[in-house]
């Protein structure tokens, strides 16, 4: 079936606007992660969703960003305010996990911002 | 708190070279430990984990032993193609309540020539 996948794969914004980042996981997985890839930090953890709850968010950086998930599918990262540090590529993983068991994570193709 | 330290890059090498990508990890408990390879212009992929010390993880011609006694998972192939020319992530999955928080080491651009 179809991988993850995330929209928009680009996004272009000016400092101070809000911006959507959507996830759509594999079909059937329960764990959801977001995670964020820049020049100065590398790949970061921001999130894990299991279902629709959100166990660990201890690697959102500030309050200005925020995440759901619904019906345990489609997840939503909200980055309000932007600010230039913002700019990085973010990714999405998804794995049929349940809470307790290591399983593969899937990685969609990830959202490229840029915030201007 | 949880770490991975890789060898810094990029590494340059002819077709048909010996790799070997350093890898290191700071961790409590006994950690899961993966390589991610992330091939031009597309997303993260999992190339190979180990699970357990001693347990090696094999793909595609890569092999990578997880080392307890040196907290290490290098990654090594006899034989490098053009085609291995990717981005190379060492991670670790620190179980217990952080099941599925992957830590990612920095990344190693590996470029492969004819």
């Amino acid at each position: 079936g179809a991988g993850v996948s995330q929209s928009p794969s680009n996004k272009v914004t000016e400092k101070g606007k809000d911006v959507e980042l959507r996830c759509d996981p594999i079909s059937g997985h329960t764990a959801l992660y977001w995670y964020r890839q820049s020049l100065g930090q590398g790949l970061e953890f921001l999130i894990y969703f299991q279902g629709n709850s959100a166990p660990d968010k201890s690697g959102l950086p500030s309050d200005r960003f925020s995440a759901e998930r619904t019906g345990g599918s489609v997840s939503t990262l909200t980055i309000q305010r932007t600010q230039q540090e913002d700019s990085a590529v973010y990714l999405c993983a998804s794995s049929p996990k349940a809470f307790g068991v290591e399983e593969t994570q899937y990685f969609g193709p990830g959202t490229r911002l840029l915030v201007l | 708190g949880n770490s991975v330290t890789q060898m810094e890059g990029p590494v340059t090498l002819s077709e048909e070279a010996f790799l070997t990508i350093n890898c290191t990890y700071t961790a409590t408990g006994y950690p899961s430990l993966f390589w991610y390879v992330q091939y031009p212009g597309e997303g993260l992929q999992l190339l190979l984990k180990a699970t357990k010390a001693d347990d090696k993880g094999s793909n595609k011609g890569f092999e990578a032993t997880y080392r307890k006694e040196t907290t290490s998972f290098h990654l090594e192939k006899g034989s490098v193609q053009v085609s291995d020319s990717a981005v190379y992530f060492c991670a670790l999955d620190a179980g217990g309540t952080s099941y599925g928080k992957l830590t990612f080491g920095q990344g190693t651009i590996l470029t492969v020539h004819p």
